[in-house]
């Protein structure tokens, strides 16, 4: 198994600002993930956050909005710029082997934007 | 894509009876059928899975039934106890991605 950690665990911003969310894993996984959940939602994938390489978004997310850096295999960051109040959710990440194996989630990060 | 549908949204037992919450997906590809559980503020938590070569597997109270000819699955919960009271959510994999269903609060009652 592999356990994962997010900092921060929550934040307060202005609107128009950016927050850069970490993850860390504590070993090395093949797929790292990121996910939007909203309060009583379900989850919904962002982007594929590559080793190396530009992440791969879903449909509706850009990488303008939701740049993604992965440089090694067991750290990747998401960063949601231009804040709007639409953006306040808890951010997840997520790590493993690939779509056919385990998913371990972090614990999210609570946005808030005012 | 693949796209999970689950039922029921909501879904209210007696304790010790059971629970059974079902999902369908559309990817014929899909196959691996992992259930995740969601407690109130915290992290979903992979409960049990299914692979597409198998039609059923069970860890203790949880059971997961699949039927890929129909394309569904679904989450058997036995004896129901108080602290089964969370989000439950099936997902299917797509492009070695997880897709996920909307979920379905349960809660047991006393």
């Amino acid at each position: 198994s592999a356990v994962i950690s997010q900092k921060p665990s929550r934040d307060i911003c202005q609107r128009g600002t950016s927050l850069t969310i970490q993850c860390q894993v504590d070993s090395q996984v093949t797929m790292m993930f990121w996910y939007r959940q909203q309060p009583g939602q379900s989850l919904t994938l962002i982007a594929t956050a590559n080793q190396g390489s530009e992440a791969t978004y879903e449909s509706g997310f850009v990488i303008d909005k939701f740049p993604i850096s992965r440089p090694n295999l067991t750290f990747s960051t998401l960063t949601v710029s231009n804040l709007s109040p639409e953006d306040s959710s808890i951010y997840l990440c997520s790590g493993g082997g690939t779509g056919q194996e385990t998913q371990y989630f972090g614990p999210g990060t609570r946005l808030l934007v005012l | 894509g693949e796209n999970v549908e689950q039922h029921p949204s909501t879904l209210s037992v007696q304790e010790g009876d059971s629970a059974v919450i079902k999902c369908t997906y559309s990817d014929s590809a899909s196959n691996y059928f992992p259930w995740y559980k969601q407690e109130l503020g915290k992290r979903p938590q992979l409960i049990i899975d299914i692979r597409s070569n198998v039609g059923e597997k069970k860890d203790q109270r949880i059971a997961v039934t699949l039927n890929k000819t129909a394309k569904h699955f679904s989450l058997h919960i036995t004896e129901t106890q108080p602290e089964d009271s969370a989000v439950y959510f099936c997902a299917a994999d797509r492009d070695d991605k997880i897709i996920f269903g909307k979920g379905t609060r349960l809660h047991i009652l006393p």
